[in-house]
């Protein structure tokens, strides 16, 4: 089954503590994105990766670490969480190239700072 | 820059009605892709459609069905016989063709279905 999976769907951590959401894609696609959404402001994207060892920033991307070492996994890092990260967390994942935009969304992590 | 608005905040309906959910948005490109995702209670994003901006096409799917005008910016969703399952969060988003390839979200509209 072509999916995008999220790993943890829940996280309470706590101020300063490193950690680490992994996302990890079995459609081969060049492009994976992270979200984040906010109530009342949808959702905004925090870093896109073109393909392996090709990452850029996103509108929100303060605060976060990305990776691409592999073509299948896109992991987002927050090296010192802060209470206003927050938020519900989306990885999705498409192929580059073409006039076909199917994006796959994974199922969310809702990550609580406090 | 790239905005999509869904003025409806929250919009309550009573099961078997009609409801239209409204979304305008801003690009300066030509070629561009809209959405629509459903949000249930759960979370997950579900896509509902993709359109082209060269393809002005009306769609139905079932009770859904997707006004796209290109005059007035809008791609206005309806859902004909709301059913309680309806109930769940809408966004309306716009896609660029190259660059990035972000996804630019409007703020949602909460649809509530009463029975």
């Amino acid at each position: 089954e072509a999916q995008v999976t999220q790993n943890p769907r829940y996280l309470i951590t706590v101020t300063g503590k490193k950690l680490t959401v992994t996302c990890s894609q079995n459609m081969n696609h060049e492009y994976m994105s992270w979200y984040r959404q906010d109530p009342g402001l949808g959702l905004r994207q925090i870093y896109y990766s073109m393909n392996v060892e090709v990452t850029d920033k996103g509108d929100v991307p303060e605060g976060y670490k990305v990776s691409r070492k592999e073509k299948r996994n896109f992991p987002l890092i927050l090296e010192s969480p802060s209470p206003n990260q927050t938020s519900l967390y989306f990885c999705a994942s498409s192929l580059r190239q073409g006039r076909s935009y199917e994006q796959y969304f994974g199922p969310g992590t809702r990550l609580t700072v406090t | 820059a790239q905005k999509v608005t869904q003025a409806q905040t929250e919009i309550s309906v009573v099961e078997k009605e009609d409801v239209t959910l409204d979304c305008v948005y801003e690009t300066r490109d030509t070629t561009y892709y809209l959405f629509w995702y459903k949000q249930p209670p759960s979370g997950e994003l579900v896509f509902l459609i993709r359109r082209n901006s060269f393809d002005e096409q009306n769609e139905i799917s079932g009770r859904y069905s997707w006004n796209f005008q290109k005059s007035t910016s809008s791609f206005n969703f309806t859902i004909t016989a709301s059913q309680v399952v309806d109930s769940a969060v809408y966004f309306c988003a716009l896609g660029a063709h190259t660059g990035r390839r972000a996804l630019t979200f409007g703020s949602g509209t909460r649809l509530q279905v009463q029975p």
